[in-house]
């Protein structure tokens, strides 16, 4: 069965140090892949994904098929990278968020 | 461009009740994704309309269901309701853009059952 695991709950960094949030997804092919973020009193919103190999606020994500993980990396962080992050990958007709990760930059 | 809208911002219902939640997707947007979000849980899929038409639903009871209607805003219905339903529902719409599925989300619902 497809399922998408990202194993940190909280991740606390210091402002300009490199963060990487980790994604890992079981399936046999090869889905669509997303980042999803969630800013303090906003709605959920697409960060960034897969398909347009874009950089967004820094950010960017790496598909590793071979351990069928996709991390989001930025190399120094910001506060207001502050945030909950969901990966989100796209299976046929299915869709998955991960139970996300909260990242806290601390100044 | 107006966003994803939904209504109620909060329901509060009693055990055994029905909830009706409505959710208006962005113009030209045809597809709506209803997802369930219990506290310190993720989003969990709950259903997937397109064209009028359920595409597909994620692993929760037959007394989820909801429908489409020809404006492309969806409604969710949860009958029979039980204190294990109370979550944010939130809504997402998305066009199709380059085969793959981008989501807009709506600010969700607080449901409430007591």
């Amino acid at each position: 069965a497809q399922r998408v695991t990202q194993p940190e709950k909280l991740l606390s960094v210091f402002k300009g140090a490199p963060v990487e949030l980790k994604c890992n997804y079981s399936y046999s092919g090869s889905p669509e892949l997303f980042w999803y973020v969630q800013y303090s009193r906003q709605r959920l919103q697409l960060l960034l994904r897969h398909i347009s190999r874009e950089s967004i606020k820094g950010f960017t994500a790496d598909l590793n098929k071979g351990e069928t993980s996709f991390h989001l990396k930025k190399p120094f962080a910001q506060e207001e990278d502050s945030a909950m992050y969901y990966c989100a990958p796209e299976f046929p007709n299915k869709f998955y968020f991960g139970s996300g990760t909260k990242l806290n930059v601390k100044p | 461009e107006a966003g994803v809208t939904q209504s109620p911002t909060h329901l509060i219902k009693t055990r055994g009740q029905q909830a009706t939640l409505r959710c208006s997707p962005i113009s030209g947007h045809t597809s709506v994704y209803w997802y369930q979000q219990a506290l310190g849980l993720g989003l969990q899929f709950l259903l997937w309309y397109d064209e009028g038409e359920e595409r597909n639903r994620g692993n929760f009871p037959p007394r989820f269901s909801g429908r489409q209607f020809p404006n492309y805003s969806s409604e969710l219905n949860v009958n029979a309701l039980e204190l294990e339903d109370s979550a944010l529902y939130l809504c997402a719409s998305s066009p199709l853009v380059a085969e793959t599925y981008e989501q807009y989300f709506g600010p969700g619902t607080r449901l409430t059952v007591t």
